[in-house]
């Protein structure tokens, strides 16, 4: 069955420094792959979407390549903030079946 | 965008007793909701996919008889926790697809603590 694996944490960074949260894949069919946010005390929120091959998903400075080569969806951000605290989500879906997540990476980013 | 909410947000009660999680579609009719679990520090996990007018799908390893879903309208599906047990305690979510996209649409959560 399809099944979404992402990079242990909790990572801790510095303020400005770069982020990349890994994410790999495997499925079936032709997924859409997703990156979801949890921030402390509140429910999971979209922050972005590839549904297909090489399509490149961004919001809020962070950004993810589908690369179906490598099955591949991983996070990236220039420079982080405090405010990017929250547990980050990789998650995958066929059609319109539910959303398959991966196991959460918590980020930390200190002053 | 799209909101989800449920009702409550928070629930204790005593071990025996049954307990219904609402979630709602406030701005969009949902053909098709989802109920996940979340243990702390994990990940979600899919309990039901629930159709509206129609009997929920459950994941395997997921009782029917003791989470029980309606899902009466295109607005409003129920998750009723029967004879609820400690180990019930977890993290309820609900999400629901916006049936003229494909966006997946999360509730804020409703925690329930069983004593």
């Amino acid at each position: 069955g399809d099944s979404v694996t992402q990079m242990e944490g909790p990572v801790t960074l510095s303020e400005e420094a770069f982020l990349t949260i890994n994410c790999t894949y495997t499925a079936t069919g032709y997924p859409s792959l997703f990156w979801y946010v949890q921030y402390p005390g509140e429910g999971l929120q979209l922050l972005l979407k590839a549904t297909k091959a090489d399509d490149k998903g961004s919001n809020k400075g962070f950004e993810a390549t589908y690369r179906k080569e490598t099955t591949s969806f991983h996070l990236e951000k220039g420079s982080v903030q405090v405010s990017d605290s929250a547990v980050y989500f990789c998650a995958l879906r066929e059609g319109r079946r539910a959303l398959t997540f991966g196991s959460g990476t918590r980020l930390q980013v200190q002053p | 965008g799209a909101v989800v909410s449920q009702h409550p947000s928070r629930v204790i009660c005593k071990s025996g007793t049954s307990v219904k999680i609402e979630c709602r579609s406030l701005d969009f009719q949902a053909t098709t909701m989802f109920w996940y679990r979340q243990f702390p520090k994990q990940s979600l996990m899919l309990m039901a996919t629930s159709n509206e007018g129609s009997k929920a799908t459950y994941e395997q390893g997921v009782e029917k008889d003791k989470f029980l879903i309606n899902h009466a309208s295109l607005t409003l599906s129920t998750l009723t926790v029967t004879s609820a047990h400690p180990e019930d305690s977890s993290f309820y979510i609900c999400s629901a697809i916006r049936t003229d996209q494909e966006t997946q649409y999360f509730g804020p959560g409703t925690r329930l603590l069983v004593l």
